[in-house]
């Protein structure tokens, strides 16, 4: 079945030890999202790419960034987490950026506990 | 200021009964307006969606309400089952800046037996 896959589910890091995750997508989807979201909040976007094309959004800090490398994969790195950054991270696919009835489809997220 | 707002933050309805989920927006360039479902532990998945030029749309025990002049949409479970014990957020997208979901609060949905 077409999805969003993210790996791992579950994450333990330490204070300030830099942490990857991943997601990919077998949709062939060209816009992929990161979002946080923290108990009971709505996710909250902090970036996405359309193809290559990489796209911050203004409040994410600068402890968040993201690679992808091709269309199925793409990368979240927190260089240096802090005990703020637990939360569930959440990877959504869309494929176009405009088209009604477009809208995310969301990967099952990683639930990430720092120490 | 939260563009999308949404009540209740949570609800507890009967089995059989109908669970009725607000939400209400500021910015006329909304849209599409999507609700997710997403269970615990689970990403959100979308549910249903409309278009601002629709007043009403149904899919199966589901069905959104848009009232555009008061800028007000709201989801009603028929029915509502145990297994629709969830957490619901609505969201709203403007086309034209892409694809984004701005997302109302959620609601906590408990449907007892």
């Amino acid at each position: 079945d077409a999805m969003v896959i993210q790996n791992p589910r579950y994450q333990v890091t330490q204070f300030g030890k830099p942490v990857t995750l991943s997601c990919s997508q077998t949709l062939n989807h060209n816009v992929m999202y990161w979002y946080q979201q923290k108990s009971s909040q709505a996710p909250k976007l902090l970036f996405h790419y359309y193809d290559k094309d990489f796209n911050n959004e203004a409040d994410t800090p600068d402890n968040f960034q993201s690679r992808r490398p091709n269309t199925s994969f793409c990368f979240l790195d927190i260089r240096s987490p802090g005990l703020g950054d637990a939360a569930m991270y959440l990877c959504a696919t869309s494929k176009t950026l405009r088209e009604r009835k477009d809208t995310q489809y969301f990967g099952p997220g990683t639930r990430l506990t720092v120490l | 200021q939260q563009q999308v707002k949404q009540s209740p933050q949570s609800l507890i309805v009967q089995k059989g009964g109908i669970s009725i989920i607000n939400c209400a927006y500021e910015n006329t360039a909304f849209d599409y307006f999507p609700w997710y479902q997403q269970f615990p532990g689970k990403g959100p998945a979308l549910l249903i969606a409309i278009r601002p030029d629709v007043s009403e749309k149904k899919e199966g025990r589901f069905t959104i309400s848009f009232n555009k002049s008061a800028k007000q949409f709201s989801l009603h479970i028929m029915d509502s089952q145990p297994g629709d014990s969830a957490t619901y957020f609505c969201a709203a997208i403007k086309r034209k800046a892409g694809n984004m979901l701005t997302f109302g609060g959620g609601t906590r949905l408990m449907v007892k037996p």
